[in-house]
C-alpha cells in the first residue's frame, strides 16, 4: 500500500529558532498533502492543504506566516514552524490522497515537536 | 461537511466483539462514511468505508442503515491491540480534506 513518511519522528529545539518538517509519499505521487496538528488527547485538526506548484491554502486561525508550507515536488511537502514557541509544541502529522476512489488518506507517522 | 458524534470513550475485553456508534444526522446524498484507527503517537490508518447497507473487510464490519444518519463500525472479537481512537468522518470522496471530529477511545483490557 501507500506510504506516507515524515521526518523528523522528533525534534527539540528553543524558542525563537525555525523547525523544517518533511513529508514525503515513498511510492506514489502528490499533487496535494495536508498537514495537521493534534495536542495530547485531542484530535487531529487540519492546519492547511499543501498544493504542488502553488500556495498552500490554510485553515481558519492558522497563521500562514508562521507555518510556511512548501510542496516542492509530487513527492514531498515541507512545514516550518518560524520562531517557535512553547505553545506550538505538539505533534505534527501530515497525509496524501490515495487514488483508489475511495475517500482514502495516507498518513505520515507524525512529527513531535518539543520547543523549550 | 457533515458533523459527526460518537462516544467519547468504551471498554471491552479480549475476544468481545466492538460496535462504535456515529451519529451524522446531516449526511449529504454525495457523502461516503469512514472510518480511521489511529494508535498512540502514530497517524491515522484506514480502516473502512461505505455508502450504505453493510461494508466488511478482513478488519472490520461497517453497518449503515437505510436512512444513513448513523453509522456502526464492528470490530468482531477484539485483541488489546485494538486500542486506539477510532474516528468517524464522513465526505465526499471527491473531496480529499478531512475534519476529524473527537473520535472514540477503545480500551481493550484483558
Amino acid at each position: 500500500g501507500a506510504v506516507v513518511s515524515q521526518h523528523p519522528s522528533w525534534v527539540i529545539c528553543k524558542s525563537g529558532t525555525s523547525v523544517k518538517i518533511e513529508c514525503r509519499s515513498l511510492d506514489f505521487q502528490a499533487t496535494t498533502m495536508f498537514w495537521y496538528r493534534q495536542f495530547p488527547k485531542q484530535s487531529l485538526m487540519l492546519m492547511a492543504t499543501s498544493n504542488e506548484g502553488s500556495k498552500a491554502t490554510y485553515e481558519q486561525g492558522v497563521e500562514k506566516d508562521k507555518f510556511l508550507i512548501n510542496h516542492a515536488s509530487l513527492t514531498l511537502s515541507t512545514l516550518t514552524v518560524t520562531s517557535a514557541h512553547p505553545e506550538d509544541s505538539s505533534f505534527y502529522i501530515c497525509s496524501a490522497p490515495g487514488t483508489s476512489g475511495y475517500n482514502e488518506q495516507f498518513f505520515g507517522p507524525g512529527t513531535r515537536l518539543t520547543v523549550l | 461537511l457533515a458533523k459527526t458524534t460518537q462516544p467519547i470513550s468504551m471498554d471491552s475485553y479480549e475476544g468481545q466483539e466492538v460496535n462504535i456508534t456515529c451519529s451524522h444526522n446531516n449526511i449529504a446524498t454525495n457523502d461516503y462514511i469512514t472510518w480511521y484507527q489511529q494508535f498512540p503517537s502514530q497517524g491515522p490508518r484506514f480502516i473502512i468505508q461505505g455508502y450504505k447497507t453493510k461494508v466488511t473487510n478482513e478488519v472490520a464490519s461497517l453497518f449503515i442503515p437505510a436512512d444513513r444518519k448513523s453509522s456502526t463500525l464492528s470490530l468482531p472479537r477484539v485483541s488489546l491491540s485494538d486500542t486506539a481512537v477510532y474516528y468517524c468522518l464522513v465526505g465526499d470522496p471527491g473531496f480529499q480534506k478531512l475534519v476529524f471530529g473527537t473520535g472514540t477511545r477503545l480500551l481493550v483490557s484483558p
